[in-house]
């Protein structure tokens, strides 16, 4: 596709129910990245997938949360147990690679309201 | 130390002056380096990439690397009301960091 898509773009749902947000890259993009930002608060690193893998999930906040990618193209980030501190914007990006050469391109985000 | 650092802001600078945005980072071997505008609402979104000592032009904007000081800077001349947002730099060695940003006003 022409930019990196996230659905849905707004998610309200009711605290202890799970979520699944949805991330499809820019085609031909093999590195994808999940962020969190807070309102009024920077970007926070949550995991990152070379391929199908993911060498770097340093960033999840707790087991509640796990990501997934198939085919080198659509990766889904799901929350289980939601709880209000996981209110946040959830940002998806992707690059042509990991190497530093290769800027990060976003989605507009998906916006999580936990109730 | 965070590995990378910006002043939060709010900057003012009134409009048609040059706004002059700083970043320091700890890693001296950060290899690649980013700016990212992020309008208020919106996703971040990228403006310029600076990987070697020296200044990159780019229009209104010029990026600025000092390695050996730990530094990047961005330079946005005649500033517009239109280049109000959050600035976010970001350093590459490994992986990509993200500083927290620092809030542009330019007031008309």
């Amino acid at each position: 596709g022409a930019g990196v898509s996230q659905s849905p773009s707004n998610k309200v749902t009711e605290k202890g129910k799970d979520v699944e947000l949805r991330c499809d890259p820019i085609s031909g993009h093999t590195a994808l990245y999940w962020y969190r930002q807070r309102l009024g608060q920077g970007l926070e690193f949550l995991i990152y997938f070379q391929g199908n893998s993911a060498p770097d999930k340093s960033g999840l906040p707790s087991d509640r949360f796990s990501a997934e990618r198939t085919g080198e193209s659509v990766s889904t980030l799901t929350i289980q147990r939601t709880q209000q501190e996981d209110s946040a914007v959830y940002l998806c990006a992707s690059s042509r690679g990991v190497g530093g050469s290769q800027p990060q391109h976003f989605g507009d985000g998906t916006r999580l309201s936990i109730l | 130390q965070k590995e990378v650092e910006q002043n939060s802001g709010p900057l003012s600078v009134p409009e048609g002056a040059i706004a002059s945005l700083n970043c320091t980072y700890s890693d001296r071997g950060s290899q690649s380096f980013f700016w990212y505008r992020q309008y208020s609402g919106k996703s971040p979104e990228l403006i310029m990439s600076i990987y070697s000592n020296g200044d990159k032009e780019d229009g209104r904007f010029t990026a600025q690397l000092n390695k050996a000081s730990q530094y990047v800077s961005l330079l946005i001349r005649d500033s517009q009301p239109s280049d109000s947002a959050t600035y976010l730099c970001a350093v590459w060695r490994q992986k990509v960091t993200f500083g927290t940003g620092t809030k542009l006003q330019v007031i008309p």
